[in-house]
């Protein structure tokens, strides 16, 4: 029962670099989050989606693309990763019933861009 | 940016309850409040949620007052496995949006 996987779960890019982070979830869920955790800070939402083939943006999209080509995924993209993107980054999947929400958490990939 | 407002930390002993008080009085009429728990840097997890009634499982309990403007989680008999960061959730455009929260800390 994996849950919500995060790939890598730690990772060191040089300024400039590009990457892509892969969250996997096994539960059917409709609906996938990218967060980013600073030091000291609450989680920021970066990009969502709500189903299969849908993005949106979240409060802190810049620097960041996101695809959901099949259900089960949400990737996170850094096209030309800046220091200002160290950080924690969280994936979360969930199923709307009615009004309520219960999100499932990876357990983060830690990223540092020197 | 979020919508609730929390102590930034607090302090428990090991057996008594830990109340952790939210405020969100901006919080619209229909729209749970959502509490998650994010120990040391693992991925945050769900505790409990209300929307007007007290409401209870085996994690917490959770008091809302009657002009649903705070709340208060209840952990009753908080263990040193407690001590986390707490999160007092609104959504907004049905995302949850999360502040910095408070840190529990649960002394021996």
């Amino acid at each position: 029962n994996a849950g919500v996987t995060q790939t890598p779960k730690f990772r060191v890019l040089k300024t400039g670099q590009s990457m892509t982070l892969l969250c996997a979830q096994d539960m059917n869920h409709e609906y996938m989050y990218w967060y980013r955790q600073d030091p000291g800070m609450g989680l920021r939402l970066i990009h969502y989606s709500v189903g299969e083939g849908t993005t949106a943006k979240g409060e802190v999209p810049d620097g960041y693309n996101v695809s959901r080509l099949k259900k089960q995924n949400f990737l996170l993209g850094l096209e030309s990763a800046a220091p200002s993107q160290t950080s924690v980054y969280f994936c979360a999947s969930s199923r709307l019933r009615g009004r309520f929400t219960e999100a499932f958490f990876g357990q983060g990939t830690r990223l540092t861009v020197v | 940016d979020a919508k609730t407002t929390q102590p930034p930390s607090m302090d428990c002993a090991e057996g008594r309850a830990a109340n952790l008080p939210c405020n969100h009085s901006t919080i619209s009429g229909n729209e749970y409040v959502y509490w998650y728990r994010q120990i040391h840097s693992q991925g945050p997890q769900y505790i409990i949620h209300g929307l007007k009634n007290n409401e209870t499982n085996e994690m917490a309990s959770l008091i809302i007052t009657e002009d649903r403007k705070s709340s208060t989680l209840i952990l009753p008999h908080a263990t040193l496995r407690d001590t986390a960061v707490y999160y007092c959730i609104d959504r907004s455009q049905g995302n949850l949006i999360f502040g910095k929260g408070t840190k529990l800390s649960v002394k021996p």
